[in-house]
């Protein structure tokens, strides 16, 4: 099935440093989330974005829904070690079944 | 806040065996919900969609009869993995979608299966 590009793949960062990741698709999508996934666990909701150019906070992170409605974007400021895992952008076309992205893992370096 | 419980969280057994996992929506009626499959380092893909009172819709490339789905109440959806392979060994996760439309889906905490 179709997968939406996410990018990074991986990042190494230093604790406190601020943090950006995108996704693309060839496809329209009605809504965008971004979920983040610790080690054996299911995935957790950070951010729901509804509409074109919609840019929504949820503490420190921040996520824009492109105007082509093709894109988005997750920023992390001042990561903190509770931040590492890995972070799926999830495209939904109305049907509420959900394509999700290829994922970005987060490393925080001591 | 909308929670999925997923039961069990780990499943051991032999080849052959067939193994049953259940979702359940804890908080609120669930008219569809989701399973998605996860390999090592991989991201979620879309088994099927589970409909409460009639047949689950599969995913091209999903074997109707090998994963058999049932979604009985309106809070309970299983999926059975029927003589699981090791091909089989997975983290297999369900979501369900809160009653209002528009409301974001939420995740169980997956169960990891493994086939000796």
């Amino acid at each position: 099935g179709q997968q939406l590009n996410q990018s990074p793949q991986s990042m190494f960062i230093q604790e406190g440093e601020d943090v950006s990741m995108n996704c693309t698709s060839s496809s329209i999508f009605n809504t965008w989330l971004w979920y983040k996934q610790d080690p054996g666990e299911g995935p957790v909701l950070l951010i729901a974005l509804y509409k074109a150019g919609e840019l929504t906070s949820n503490g420190r992170l921040t996520a824009q829904f492109g105007i082509t409605r093709k894109d988005s974007f997750l920023n992390i400021s001042a990561s903190i070690p509770s931040d590492v895992g890995i972070y799926f952008c999830a495209g939904d076309f109305g049907n509420e079944k959900l394509t999700f992205g290829t994922g970005t893992r987060l490393t925080i370096i001591p | 806040g909308a929670v999925v419980s997923q039961h069990p969280s780990r499943v051991i057994c032999k080849s052959g065996t067939s193994v049953k996992i259940e979702c359940r929506s804890l908080d609120f009626q669930a008219t569809t919900m989701f399973w998605y499959r996860q390999f090592p380092k991989q991201s979620l893909m879309l088994m099927a969609t589970s409909n409460e009172g009639s047949k689950a819709t599969y995913e091209q490339g999903v074997e109707k009869d090998k994963f058999l789905i049932n979604h009985a109440s309106l809070t309970l959806s299983t999926l059975t993995v029927t003589s699981a392979h090791p091909e089989d060994s997975s983290f297999y996760i369900c979501s369900a979608s809160p009653p209002l439309n528009g409301q974001p889906q939420h995740f169980g905490d997956g169960t990891r299966l493994s086939i000796l």
